[in-house]
């Protein structure tokens, strides 16, 4: 079964820092990766996702993540926080092998301290 | 281009009572899902729809909980009797294309019940 692990559930930062949230998973095939975002009472909205290729993935508001497949992870990262993005992360993983289905992490509060 | 619209945004029920919610997704997007978000958590899938099938309804309780999609386009979700454990915020999504691609998620109906 597939699985997703995010340990942490609140990171803070200082708005300037780099910023990284940490993602872990478990497939028994190749995984999809993905990250979403979630502001107050809205809906979660796509980061970027990593299919194949390059290990470095860029996405919107200036996130990255680098897919490390000998350690399984998938760690979201940005240069310089900004204050705007305070929010909760979800991370989520799907398997090339078996059903469709996206399984996503607990979540990760982060809040940019000005 | 519109986003996945739901209704109700909110709704408040008494335990034993019956709710339903809508979701329009995303034109020409022929996979829909519900979730469900328990506060803490992150999104569960409930049901997956193509077109008018469902693909995935493994962890839909189908004692309380139906779903149906019966043009291929719009969707509603249905709770009866409602339970004190089924408050949560109910999300929808779709998507276009195969599984690699991106989910798009509408803003959630929050249901609270008493």
């Amino acid at each position: 079964a597939q699985s997703v692990a995010q340990p942490e559930d609140q990171v803070n930062v200082a708005e300037g820092n780099p910023l990284t949230v940490k993602c872990t998973y478990s497939v028994s095939g190749n995984p999809y990766l993905f990250w979403y975002v979630q502001y107050p009472n809205r809906g979660l909205q796509f980061l970027l996702k990593y299919i194949t290729g390059d290990n470095l993935v860029k996405g919107s508001y200036g996130f990255e993540a680098e897919f490390n497949k000998s350690q399984t992870s998938f760690h979201l990262k940005k240069p310089s926080a900004l204050v705007s993005d305070s929010a909760l992360y979800f991370c989520a993983v799907r398997d090339t092998l078996g059903n469709e289905k996206l399984t996503f992490g607990t979540g990760t509060r982060l809040t940019i301290i000005p | 281009e519109a986003g996945v619209a739901q209704s109700p945004r909110y709704k408040i029920i008494e335990k034993r009572q019956s709710v339903a919610f809508w979701c329009n997704p995303i034109s020409g997007h022929a996979t829909l899902y519900w979730y469900q978000q328990i506060l803490g958590q992150g999104p569960k899938l409930l049901i997956q729809f193509q077109n008018n099938g469902v693909v995935d309804d493994s962890q839909l309780p189908k004692d309380r909980f139906s779903a149906e999609r019966l043009k291929g386009v719009d969707s509603t979700l249905k709770i009866q009797p409602a339970k004190l454990e089924d408050s949560a915020v109910y999300l929808c999504a779709s998507l276009a294309g195969g599984s690699y691609n991106e989910q798009f998620f509408g803003p959630g109906t929050r249901l609270t019940v008493l």
